[in-house]
């Protein structure tokens, strides 16, 4: 079993949709999570950076962290053409742990 | 967000030869720089944590001797790809950790092609 499992997709949804991107953990020791963004053919960009559980919002963007389900998901709302892209969780213990990535969820948002 | 940048973005060469890319922290200081690999339409693959001034910890199945890895400053790591083949051929991507929040920030990656 991989310690973070994502759907690969891809998910398709028009434009203004509110998408729901999910990743489930199995490493109770994870504290950190975080959601990057990846176009195609560039470097992972962070966009959300949680820390236990919670809601953090940041514009069009909310992540939601369950640590009693080991549930993370990211909600974009009002989605548009330029949110296509692959979305990668990824979670940590903290300290100088290593990061481990979900293997990305493609979306894409049709005009 | 800091900013971290990585050189040449695109790099094609023969087989044999070696190839170095380079990773830069921009605007804060990284004790511990990343690299990664990621082949087409996969994740991430962590290849090894380089930490300023010490020797890179590998990950398992990665040769330590074809990756040459140098964490020469707290703004910049090397990864050289030594005695390059067409299997080497990967994305390469390098992260460096900041604290405040304690995360990672990603360069843009270096395409490369071993021909």
């Amino acid at each position: 079993q991989k310690e973070v499992e994502q759907d690969p997709g891809p998910l398709s949804v028009p434009e203004g949709a509110i998408v729901s991107l999910n990743c489930t953990y199995s490493n109770s020791a994870f504290q950190y999570f975080m959601w990057y963004r990846q176009y195609s053919r560039k470097g992972p960009e962070l966009l959300m950076y949680t820390y236990s559980s919670g809601n953090k919002e940041d514009g069009r963007f909310t992540a939601q962290v369950d640590k009693s389900s080991k549930y993370i998901s990211l909600f974009i709302r009002d989605s548009q053409p330029s949110d296509s892209a692959t979305y990668l969780c990824a979670s940590y213990s903290g300290g100088y742990q290593k990061v481990t990535f979900g293997t990305g969820t493609k979306l894409q948002v049709i005009p | 967000g800091a900013v971290v940048s990585q050189h040449p973005s695109r790099v094609i060469c023969k087989s044999g030869t070696s190839v170095k890319i380079e990773c830069r922290s921009l605007d804060f200081q990284a004790t511990t720089m990343f690299w990664y690999r990621q082949f087409p339409k996969q994740s991430l693959m962590l290849m090894a944590t380089s930490n300023e001034g010490s020797k890179a910890t590998y990950e398992q199945g990665v040769e330590k001797d074809k990756f040459l890895i140098n964490h020469a400053s707290l703004t910049l790591s090397t990864l050289t790809v030594t005695s390059a083949h067409p299997e080497d051929s990967s994305f390469y991507i390098c992260s460096a950790r900041a604290t405040g929040p304690d995360t990672q920030y990603f360069g843009p990656g270096t395409r490369l092609t071993v021909l």
